[in-house]
């Protein structure tokens, strides 16, 4: 298994354009999420899927994006109506539910810019 | 309200030397303490993970100390290589779907 891998990489889109993101996680993982980071931050949550289930969504996350795991496997991520302030690093991580290793495997993310 | 709050934001040490990054958190439901590694076009990567009851943890040349009591935890670095310059983030997972919230970072440069 290559890791969890997304894309596109890069983005560069005009304000107001739509935009769409996929990740496709290690295929024996059932839990997917979703981070966002700028530049000098940590990431920060968006959203969890728990197999096909979104489980979770930050409160930063507002109507214009939306999330999607459609069966249980990859996952695309769409933002809507693209402003200033979406231009960031997208990360999608995945993780196992069994042995609670806790730990996050991220993919290399989706860097934004919206011009 | 950051969660995780990190520091210092950036730190420079000679080759050999020894960086301490820490971390401070408030939410005592925290379970977990992980610290990831980043590299320039790379997402983090996990280093090394804590977890509540244990005070210390080794793992090659990287070190966790936990102080339940302070709610601190910090990073060491022994030996400190040129190729351990990268960002890097603490970390703390609240509930059982593994959502964490991360520190701010901290940008070391190792010099040869």
């Amino acid at each position: 298994d290559t890791g969890v891998s997304q894309d596109p990489r890069h983005k560069i889109t005009k304000r107001g354009q739509n935009v769409t993101f996929r990740c496709d996680p290690i295929s024996e993982h059932n839990r997917l999420y979703w981070y966002r980071q700028t530049l000098g931050q940590g990431p920060e949550f968006l959203t969890y899927f728990q197999n096909e289930a979104q489980l979770e969504k930050s409160r930063l996350l507002s109507d214009r994006f939306s999330a999607e795991r459609p069966k249980g496997s990859f996952s695309t991520l769409e933002i809507q109506r693209t402003e200033q302030g979406d231009s960031a690093m997208y990360l999608c991580a995945s993780s196992s539910s069994q042995g609670n290793t806790g730990e996050l495997f991220f993919g290399e993310g989706s860097r934004l810019t919206v011009l | 309200q950051q969660q995780v709050k990190q520091s210092p934001q950036s730190l420079i040490v000679q080759k050999g030397g020894i960086p301490i990054i820490n971390c401070a958190y408030e939410n005592t439901a925290f379970d977990y303490f992980p610290w990831y590694q980043q590299f320039p076009g790379k997402g983090p990567a996990l280093l090394i993970a804590i977890r509540p009851d244990v005070s210390e943890k080794k793992e090659g040349r990287f070190t966790i100390s936990f102080n339940k009591s302070a709610k601190q935890f910090s990073l060491h670095i022994m030996d400190s290589q040129p190729g351990d310059s990268a960002t890097y983030f603490c970390a703390a997972r609240a509930g059982n779907f593994n959502k964490f919230y991360f520190g701010s970072g901290t940008k070391l440069n190792v010099k040869p």
